[in-house]
């Protein structure tokens, strides 16, 4: 089982509607998990962090923790073009390593 | 805002050579790590260090080592580079827990 599972996608959502997606972690211990987005040739950009159970939204962008679940999402909302790209869910593991999964892309279409 | 910068964007090198890969970061962060990153893998950690001279083994150590003999710097080396190490390598460094990454490095063995 990899530490940290994504659906590689891609994933197409119409311009302004609601993209959702989802992350697994294996590491019961991790504390702090991270969305980041990546657009092709470019480095991983962190875009939220989430530390506990529930919703944090900041802008378009929700993240939901579930703990118990094991479980990390990401929901953008009144998707854009400029939203397209590999969105990448890492988790800081107990053993202070951060571990990545291998991104979801995402899609807009007009 | 946080820089770490990476010596090279893109490298060329052939079988065999020794290989240096440099990161800098100057935000006196406590961790450096070492990632690449190859297509439908996502980022693969190869090694970390969480102070001067420490260092840990990520998930994808072999061929690899790294030297951090200041705080700001961060280096990886391939020993002997073989055709299968050509990647994208990345290198971030964090307080935790949040990660920011260099540019990046796209190494070719020919």
């Amino acid at each position: 089982q990899k530490e940290v599972e994504q659906n590689s996608g891609p994933l197409s959502v119409p311009e302004g509607a609601i993209a959702s997606l989802n992350c697994t972690y294996s590491d019961r211990g991790s504390q702090s998990f991270f969305w980041y987005r990546q657009y092709s040739g470019k480095s991983p950009e962190l875009i939220m962090s989430i530390y506990s159970n529930g919703d944090k939204e900041d802008g378009r962008f929700t993240a939901q923790l579930n703990k118990a679940s094991q479980y990390v999402s990401l929901l953008i909302r009144d998707s854009q073009p400029s939203d397209s790209a590999t969105y990448l869910c890492a988790v800081y593991s107990s053993a202070s390593k951060i571990i990545f999964g291998s991104g979801t892309r995402l899609s807009i279409r007009p | 805002d946080v820089k770490v910068t990476q010596s090279s964007r893109y490298l060329v090198k052939r079988t065999g050579e020794k290989v240096f890969l440099e990161c800098v970061q100057d935000m006196d962060h406590e961790n450096m790590f070492w990632y690449r990153q190859d297509p439908g893998l996502g980022l693969r950690l190869i090694y970390f260090s969480y102070d001067v001279k420490m260092k840990e083994k990520g998930d994808i150590p072999e061929g690899y080592s790294v030297s951090r003999e200041k705080k700001e710097r961060f280096s990886l080396i391939l020993e002997s580079a073989s055709t299968n190490q050509t990647s994208m390598y990345l290198c971030a460094s964090s307080r935790e827990p949040q990660a920011f990454f260099g540019q990046g490095t796209r190494l070719t063995v020919v």
